[in-house]
């Protein structure tokens, strides 16, 4: 059974700080790695995408990928308040299934 | 408008009455996906399709039917609904499963 584990959280940083998310995996063949936000009540949407080990920057967000230690991260930078919301990690092998973490509630104090 | 289009949002019924859930997508996506979420338990994935008449389990399939006869179309098919598939469902999509799925707006049933 492939696992993909997160902190279920609830996370809490002060407006301003950088947030950390982990998940790690279970499944070595996994080769795709991506960051859902999702808000209560709402489907998930996309934050970011990684496929290869080291870093990835968009914006505010930062991915990190380390597959010998089956670890990807995310880094939230000058949070806000809107970002307060649950964050799943997923990953998926090639031609086979996605799965999902079980989330990880962040939650960024004004 | 890129869209995944879930149908019903909402549905209440009773168990062992058949029922479908519709998700159709306008991307041209070869690869679509139905989720259930359930608090503590997070997404997890029901069937999966690679393209028009290939279709494969999940994680969690029983209890489940899938069909895709057309690109655009993945129906998720209830025989016989059962309280213990109350949840949110999600449809999503994308072009190979290696990229990042699009999701509709999700679909919560609740069987009684």
């Amino acid at each position: 059974q492939k696992e993909v584990e997160q902190n279920s959280g609830p996370l809490s940083v002060p407006e301003g700080a950088i947030a950390s998310l982990n998940c790690t995996y279970s499944d070595r063949g996994s080769q795709s790695f991506f960051w859902y936000r999702q808000y209560s009540g709402k489907s998930p949407e996309l934050i970011m995408f990684i496929y290869s080990n080291g870093d990835k920057e968009d914006g505010r967000f930062t991915a990190q990928l380390n597959k010998a230690s089956q670890y990807v991260s995310l880094l939230i930078r000058d949070s806000q308040p809107s970002d307060s919301a649950t964050y799943l990690c997923a990953v998926s092998n090639y031609g086979q299934n996605f799965v999902f973490g079980p989330g990880t509630r962040l939650s960024v104090l004004p | 408008e890129a869209q995944v289009t879930q149908n019903p949002r909402y549905l209440i019924t009773v168990t062992g009455k058949k029922l479908t859930v519709t998700c159709s997508q306008n991307m041209n996506h070869e690869y679509m996906s139905w989720y259930r979420q359930d608090p503590g338990l997070g997404l997890r994935q029901i069937y999966y399709s690679m393209n028009v008449e290939v279709t494969d389990k999940g994680d969690v399939p029983e209890g489940y039917k899938v069909s895709r006869k057309e690109k655009r179309n993945f129906p998720l098919i209830l025989e016989s609904p059962s309280p213990n598939q109350t949840s949110l469902y999600f449809c999503a999509s994308s072009f190979r499963p290696r990229d990042p799925q699009h999701f509709g707006d999700g679909t919560r049933l609740s069987i009684l």
